[in-house]
């Protein structure tokens, strides 16, 4: 079965340079999720999209900036990184409804 | 606002036993849903099972059953028959039970699995 797929898989950047996280969800899926894993943490949700509209907002500094197309899939923007940025970013998605969230296997950011 | 407690950082059960890793929540909702997930080394999040907070029912996924106790907001998950295998990271997660709910996650519990 088709999986929720995320690009890049390994990303390596320096402090104030920016970041394109693509996320592509399960198909027929119109809800897609994403959480920031700091190491050693718990995943924390960023932000939310239904439907290509943001549904949900949680702890996502004001230098990320996420949006979802009309194909689904969806694009976490991180600009003016930092080194506390490096984390694993997982995207999930679901169908609505449904109250299961299909998890990405993530990307690694690492800002040096 | 909503909160999960996981109070075993770690926890060890040897092959073939059973295990039971604690969670407990705070919430005002009445309509949510709890998840128990696996994060073995590779970092992939892994859903284990889910329990709908209207069904009085256990859930139960072959040797992964919950003990859901809606009064005392209490969500444990038994592992039965334990394999090398299930060794991993468990995290307990809520969400509230509206549309498109994100999950609130437990700081996690550590399995290791000795042979």
């Amino acid at each position: 079965a088709a999986g929720v797929i995320q690009s890049p898989r390994h990303l390596i950047k320096e402090k104030r340079e920016t970041a394109t996280l693509k996320c592509y969800p399960i198909p027929r899926h119109d809800t897609v999720y994403w959480y920031q894993q700091g190491p050693g943490q718990d995943p924390q949700f960023l932000i939310s999209f239904y439907e290509k509209m943001q549904s949900d907002k949680g702890s996502i500094p004001d230098r990320f900036s996420a949006q979802q197309f009309s194909d689904y899939h969806s694009e976490l923007n991180m600009s003016s990184l930092e080194l506390g940025d490096s984390a694993l970013y997982f995207c999930a998605s679901s169908r609505q409804g449904d109250s299961e969230q299909y998890f990405g296997p993530g990307t690694r950011l690492t800002v040096t | 606002a909503q909160t999960v407690t996981q109070s075993q950082p770690e926890m060890s059960v040897q092959e073939a036993e059973t295990v039971t890793l604690s969670c407990t929540y705070d919430t005002s909702e009445s309509d949510y849903y709890l998840f128990w997930y696996k994060q073995p080394p590779s970092r992939q999040m892994i859903l284990v099972i889910r329990q709908e907070a209207y069904k009085q029912q256990n859930a139960t996924e072959n040797r992964f059953s919950v003990n859901f106790q809606k009064a005392a907001k209490s969500f444990s998950l038994k592992i039965s028959d334990s394999q090398l295998g299930d060794a991993a990271m468990y995290f307990c997660a809520y969400a509230y039970g509206g549309s498109q709910g994100n999950l609130i996650f437990g700081k996690g519990t550590k399995l290791s699995v000795k042979p």
